[in-house]
């Protein structure tokens, strides 16, 4: 079993839709990032998170740290929002910086 | 402007044949990483640098080498390439550990070993 585990692989959407894509993660944690890959290649980070909630625009990442979940939300999506988006996380320890990413999840939105 | 440069974008080699693929980043972070991302296994974390002369192993560092001589350059070292090794490979950094920042990644080298 994966360390971090992403949910959907693959999501389809409408323009407009509200869009939510989680992450759960198996072990203990410092931080936990959303990345941006977009079509071209090139990633992004979009938030860094070790609690509660986080909002840029129209994204919104939350943390449940103790049940071990994430989520990232986009509302009133766009055809450019379409990418892929990746979770990863930090390890707790100090000194431990492996980041452990999950697989990613791809997001389409149709015009 | 502040960026992670990675070069080069595209490299095609033949096994045995000794490569380096450059990083260089701007904004006098002391962190740096290397991954690899290949299809349906995602990113994999190959060596990170908490700072000068400071390296680490990551997830898959068999077969690469990694040396952090000044702060803004990490160059990733493949000594044999063999095909298992072709892959999209990413650079990133961050300012360290503790700070509310993300990652700022390069560009990415696609690398092709024949």
């Amino acid at each position: 079993k994966n360390e971090v585990e992403q949910s959907p692989q693959n999501l389809t959407a409408q323009e407009g839709e509200f869009i939510t894509i989680n992450c759960s993660y198996s072990v203990g944690i410092s931080a936990l990032h959303w990345l941006q890959q977009h079509p071209g290649g090139g990633i992004v980070s979009l938030f860094m998170l070790s609690s509660g909630k986080k909002k840029h625009g129209r994204l919104i990442a939350t943390i449940n740290i103790q049940e071990k979940h994430s989520s990232l939300h986009i509302t009133a999506s766009h055809p450019r929002d379409s990418a892929v988006y990746i979770c990863a996380v930090l390890g707790s320890n100090f000194g431990n910086e492996k980041l452990t990413f999950g697989t990613g999840t791809r997001l389409t939105i149709i015009p | 402007e502040a960026q992670v440069t990675q070069n080069p974008r595209y490299l095609i080699t033949v096994t045995g044949k000794k490569l380096t693929v450059t990083c260089s980043q701007n904004m006098n972070h002391e962190y740096m990483s290397w991954y690899r991302q290949d299809p349906g296994l995602g990113l994999r974390q190959i060596y990170y640098s908490m700072n000068v002369e400071v390296t680490d192993k990551g997830d898959v560092p068999e077969g690469y080498k990694v040396s952090r001589k000044e702060k803004r350059n990490f160059p990733l070292i493949l000594e044999s390439p063999s095909p298992n090794q072709t892959s999209l490979y990413f650079c990133a950094s961050s300012p360290r550990r503790g700070l509310p920042a993300g990652y700022t990644f390069g560009s990415g080298t696609r690398l092709t070993v024949v």
